[in-house]
């Protein structure tokens, strides 16, 4: 049983290009969940996908946005990069019908922004 | 503001002991609290959830304790080992919501 992945691992890129980061759930999961890790401090929800829909979002500008397939997999963007956006992007996935769920990480793509 | 608290510092101790973590949150109401393990360049790993109206929960060797009153929660590792060196997270959310909020961590570090 595969668990959460997501491509690439490490990334590095321009102020003021754009990224794209993917996730693929752990099988069964149809939620998916971002979260960006900034060196030594905890992870910070940018938004979560439901039905292809962003449920909820955190509190992150319009340069993060997001999307879901079908086939529950989704892809992160960050638009216009700022040095400020260099962390591990974590993508966790869980499935919503138990409710307050557990969240399996998947083990992040670390992002430099140059 | 919403704040939540976790020792900063590393907590060394002895093989064998007892770890205790802390976990601190104000202005928050949460319904549910998760504790999760995070290794170097890991991804968090999930180890246990406590909803609001449960006072105590165990898995083996870990227990964790949600006190709302003190807007506090305990996470204890017995019989600790080397192997359970890591940094741990808490993690909170209120009811209606699907948005968890991260404490900063706590690195553990047990020695041989």
């Amino acid at each position: 049983d595969a668990g959460v992945t997501q491509s690439p691992t490490h990334l590095i890129k321009t102020r003021g290009q754009q990224v794209t980061l993917r996730c693929s759930p752990k099988s069964g999961h149809d939620t998916v969940s971002w979260y960006q890790q900034a060196l030594g401090q905890g992870p910070q929800f940018i938004f979560q996908y439901y039905e292809e829909e962003e449920r909820q979002r955190g509190n992150f500008p319009d340069r993060f946005s997001g999307h879901q397939f079908p086939n529950y997999s989704s892809e992160l963007n960050v638009n216009a990069l700022l040095l400020g956006d260099s962390a591990l992007y974590l993508c966790a996935s869980s499935l919503t019908f138990v409710g307050p769920y557990e969240q399996y990480f998947g083990p992040g793509t670390r992002l430099t922004v140059t | 503001s919403q704040k939540i608290e976790q020792n900063s510092e590393a907590l060394n101790i002895q093989e064998g002991k007892t770890a205790t973590l802390t976990c601190n949150y104000t202005n928050y109401s949460p319904a549910y609290l998760q504790w999760y393990r995070q290794d170097p360049g890991r991804g968090p790993v999930f180890l246990l959830l406590i909803r609001e109206n449960e006072k105590e929960k165990r898995k083996e060797r870990l227990k964790v304790t949600f006190d709302t009153t003190l807007k506090q929660s305990l996470f204890h590792i017995t019989a600790s080992q080397p192997a359970d060196s890591a940094t741990y997270l808490c993690a909170l959310a209120t009811s209606g919501t699907y948005k968890y909020i991260f404490g900063t961590g706590t690195r553990l570090k047990v020695l041989a």
